[in-house]
């Protein structure tokens, strides 16, 4: 089993829709959780992180459920620019993250 | 702003060659990582460093040295590059302390095609 996991899409949305991505991990024991942005042929950005409470930015919703070790990000009233890969991210060692392999969201006109 | 750079952006090289990439920080961070990305992958740890002249060895680092012999530069070497290698390579770099924030500034990322 990886040890993180998400849905590689791609996922193809209209403008404006609500749009989730999910994420399973796999270490009990990981500390903390965020989400990354790597528009194409560029490199990754943090986008948020992800605390237990759940975390809003904008549209931009992120929620961790520790006890299914499960992570989301929701993204509402999607736009063009929305369009890039989304990394799920664990910090899982202490300063060391490990990476999902991504969620390729397209938003369409 | 941070300002992670690699390099070389584009390197071709030939199987046995030895190949050096280098990264620079300029924002004194503790941390430095090298990863390698591709497709349906994601990014894999390769080495990681907590401090000049330490290392860690990541996921893979078969076939791969670090060095880092200044706070600011961390470098990745194939001893003898081959054809499995071909990837692109991304340097990042982070604080470490109590406000960690899990911020990793990535460079641009250095694409290896090895013939």
């Amino acid at each position: 089993r990886k040890e993180v996991e998400q849905d590689p899409g791609p996922f193809n949305v209209p403008e404006g829709a609500t749009v989730a991505f999910n994420c399973t991990y796999s270490n009990s024991a990981s500390q903390s959780f965020f989400w990354y942005r790597q528009d194409c042929r560029k490199e990754p950005k943090l986008l948020m992180s992800v605390y237990s409470s759940g975390n809003e930015d904008g549209r931009f919703t992120a929620q961790l459920n520790r006890a299914s070790q499960y992570i989301s990000l929701l993204i509402r009233d999607s736009k063009l620019s929305d369009s890039a890969t989304y990394l799920c991210v664990v910090n899982d060692r202490g300063g060391k993250l490990i990476f999902g392999q991504g969620t390729e969201l397209s938003v369409k006109p | 702003d941070v300002k992670v750079t690699q390099s070389s952006r584009y390197l071709v090289k030939r199987t046995g060659e030895k190949v050096f990439l280098e990264c620079v920080q300029d924002m004194d961070h503790e941390n430095m990582f090298w990863y390698r990305q591709d497709p349906g992958l994601g990014l894999r740890l390769i080495y990681f460093s907590y401090d000049v002249k330490m290392k860690e060895k990541g996921d893979i680092p078969e076939g791969y040295s670090v060095s880092r012999e200044k706070k600011e530069r961390f470098s990745l070497i194939l001893e003898s590059a081959s054809t499995n290698q071909t990837s692109m390579y991304l340097c990042a770099s982070s604080f470490q302390g109590q406000d960690y924030t899990g911020e990793l500034f990535f460079g641009e990322g250095s694409r290896l095609t090895v013939l």
